[in-house]
């Protein structure tokens, strides 16, 4: 069962305005939460994360918000430009590192449109 | 910036062969991580590693093998690949942040048998 999901496979979104990617998990006990960038045919990069005792994190034009309550988190992209267009990884973790890592979800592929 | 490498980039194999896709790191962490990932899937984590001399399986079940003989070096052998094996292999390497465990990856290698 997955623990982490990602219900858009695919999201287009204009260049300028606000992209909006979503994450669900279902248990309660993971302790952070992490967004990864991926290109094709290049491994993912770290973005940006959160702890589960904070409800916003900001860098940059990026932001993650977590609504621990509806155990729901989301990135937004503001302004969204070309080369924000990838497949984003929501993963969870919990604190100190689980044995096997991070758990991820399947990913949004966000298509940014000029 | 991460300095994780993995070789080949991509590889196309005829079924029955053995292939062994390398990964280093010069970053000195001792985990390490392979995961399989397949387009719109999430990333499943097939092998780990704590340090040298410790290989762990992960939750997909996978015919390949893993050592770790030195720290930076976490090669994955395949004995024998079949076309069910296509997929692209990334490995990763970790260093805790705090409280949480933020995972390097490399350029990833993909996989086609034939």
């Amino acid at each position: 069962d997955q623990q982490v999901k990602q219900n858009s496979p695919s999201l287009s979104v204009q260049e300028g305005r606000i992209s909006i990617l979503n994450c669900d998990y279902t248990n309660s006990m993971f302790d952070y939460f992490l967004w990864y960038k991926k290109y094709p045919a290049e491994g993912p990069t770290f973005l940006i994360s959160i702890s589960s005792i904070k409800d916003k994190n900001e860098d940059g034009r990026f932001t993650v918000f977590l609504n621990k309550s509806a155990k729901h988190l989301s990135l937004h992209i503001v302004p969204s430009q070309p080369g924000d267009s990838a497949v984003y990884f929501c993963a969870a973790s919990f604190s100190g590192g689980g044995a096997d890592g991070l758990t991820f979800g399947k990913g949004t592929h966000l298509i940014i449109q000029p | 910036e991460a300095d994780i490498y993995q070789t080949p980039r991509y590889l196309v194999i005829g079924t029955g062969k053995k292939i062994t896709l390398e990964c280093s790191q010069t970053m000195g962490h001792d985990k390490m991580y392979w995961y399989q990932q397949d387009p719109g899937m999430e990333l499943h984590l097939i092998h780990y590693s704590y340090g040298v001399n410790s290989t762990e399986k992960g939750d997909l079940s996978s015919e390949s093998t893993v050592s770790r003989i030195r720290t930076e070096h976490f090669p994955l052998t395949l004995e024998s690949a079949r076309p069910s094996h296509t997929s692209q292999y990334l490995c990763a390497s970790s260093e805790m942040k705090g409280a949480y465990e933020k995972l390097f990856f490399g350029s990833g290698t993909q996989l086609s048998v034939l």
